[in-house]
């Protein structure tokens, strides 16, 4: 299997341009994450699916952050209007049905996106 | 509170060298500990998973250990490599929760020649 697949890798944006992040989950796996890291605070959850349904969101830092997952091998993030402070490397991970959560989280490579 | 909290926050050390790193947590109930590690520029990637009857396992050249009672384990790296340079994160799972998973900082090990 491929992997997690992300897209893109690197994204630099000026402040108030939409920034759409993309994700493709491994075949199979029921469990899709979205997490932002920086230096400061590591890793952070921002929202999960489950079967393609939102679970939790509550990690989402605001209105501007909107997660969709249409069908189970995709995946988006958009930040509409981006702003500097949402300079991070977002990463997508997904993991396999049936462990509830002892499962491992497979990650994708991770965007690195910086907001001039 | 629900917390995972590692030490150091960084290292640097010779190759060849050991080192041990730290994790202590508070999430209760448990049910597993991973490391994961994450080198520079890519997603992180599991290492091993210590449940709650588990003390010891081994990867290799890395051993993580438990201690359930203290709420403790560590990640010894043995004959450091340069290839070990990276960081290292404890993920700890708990049994209850929507959201489970609770996430440490990190170590960020260095090794150099």
């Amino acid at each position: 299997d491929a992997g997690v697949i992300q897209s893109p890798r690197h994204e630099v944006t000026e402040m108030g341009q939409e920034v759409t992040l993309r994700c493709k989950p491994i075949s199979g796996h029921d469990y899709l994450f979205w997490y932002r890291q920086t230096m400061m605070r590591g890793l952070e959850l921002l929202i999960y699916f489950n079967n393609n349904v939102p679970i939790d969101d509550s990690g989402m830092p605001e209105d501007r952050f909107s997660a969709k997952m249409p069908n189970a091998s995709f995946s988006t993030l958009k930040i509409q209007p981006s702003e500097p402070r949402d300079s991070a490397v977002y990463f997508c991970a997904s993991r396999r049905p049936g462990l509830g959560g002892t499962g491992e989280l497979f990650f994708g490579e991770g965007s690195r996106l910086t907001v001039l | 509170k629900n917390q995972v909290e590692q030490s150091p926050q960084s290292l640097i050390i010779l190759e060849g060298k050991n080192c041990t790193l730290q994790c202590n947590y508070t999430v209760s109930p448990f049910s597993n500990l991973r490391w994961y590690k994450q080198d520079t520029g890519r997603g992180p990637v599991s290492l091993t998973i210590m449940t709650f009857s588990e003390n010891t396992k081994s990867n290799g050249r890395y051993t993580a250990t438990l201690d359930a009672d203290t709420k403790q384990s560590s990640l010894h790296i043995t004959a450091s490599q340069l290839s070990d340079s990276a960081s290292y994160i404890c993920v700890v799972t708990s049994q209850t929760g929507a959201n489970n998973l609770f996430f440490g900082t990190g170590t960020r090990l260095t090794v150099i020649p």
